[in-house]
């Protein structure tokens, strides 16, 4: 079974300033990895996704995650952030056997001011 | 692409009655969606995976006979909370998985529908 770390419940950060959101996997298997947000009353947007090949990757509204196997680490990023992005973020795994269903982390609420 | 739809967003309703929510994928053909539960300020917790043609299967903890799911088309999956009370209320949330093992398998979510049991 996989697990997901993420060790930060809330992150306030000013507008324009660049924020990390870090998240930390456990698994016995190769993993496909993802970020989702969450805004108020909504349902989940894919930000991003590691499924293989580079190590970097780029997703919408600015934001990327670098998969860090030897850290077990998957952390999401941007350099300059608006209040627009204030939401829940969750990283999430999957494999690639199974039922392949998502394990959440508990989600980071980033919250940006002005 | 890749829209998953729930029907109702929100919806009220009294203590032992029964609630019926639908999940489509509007643009894709999904074998297999999934339904969770979020508390408030919670994570999603996964209730039960949904293929179609066959059975649900469903999460350590969480009664197959409260929560029904069918699952009829490659379109369509639908959770029905049967004999509601105030502890199912909660926020309701489906993915469809789409794309194939090429793109990871990845989940795409619908909007979510708001249950609140009075």
């Amino acid at each position: 079974a996989q697990s997901v770390t993420q060790l930060d419940s809330q992150v306030p950060v000013f507008e324009e300033a660049p924020v990390e959101l870090r998240c930390n996997y456990s698994s016995s298997v190769s993993v496909y990895l993802f970020w989702y947000v969450q805004y108020p009353n909504q349902g989940l947007q894919l930000l991003l996704k590691y499924l293989s090949g580079s190590t970097l990757v780029k997703g919408i509204n600015g934001f990327e995650a670098e998969f860090n196997k030897s850290q077990t680490s998957f952390h999401l990023r941007k350099p300059s952030v608006h209040i627009s992005d204030t939401a829940e973020y969750f990283c999430a795994v999957t494999t690639d056997t199974g039922r392949r269903a998502l394990t959440f982390g508990s989600g980071t609420r980033l919250q940006v001011q002005p | 692409g890749a829209v998953v739809s729930q029907h109702p967003s929100w919806v009220i309703c009294k203590s032992g009655t029964s609630v019926k929510i639908e999940c489509r994928s509007l643009d894709f053909q999904a074998t297999t969606m999934f339904w969770y539960r979020q508390f408030p300020k919670q994570s999603l917790m996964l209730m039960a995976t949904s293929n179609e043609g066959s059975k649900a299967t469903y999460e350590q903890g969480v009664e197959k006979d409260k929560f029904l799911i069918n699952h009829a088309s490659l379109t369509l999956s639908t959770l029905t909370v049967t004999s509601a009370h105030p502890e199912d209320s909660s926020f309701y949330i489906c993915s469809a998985r789409g794309g194939g093992p090429s793109a990871g398998d990845t989940q795409y979510f619908g909007p979510g529908t708001r249950l609140t049991v009075l």
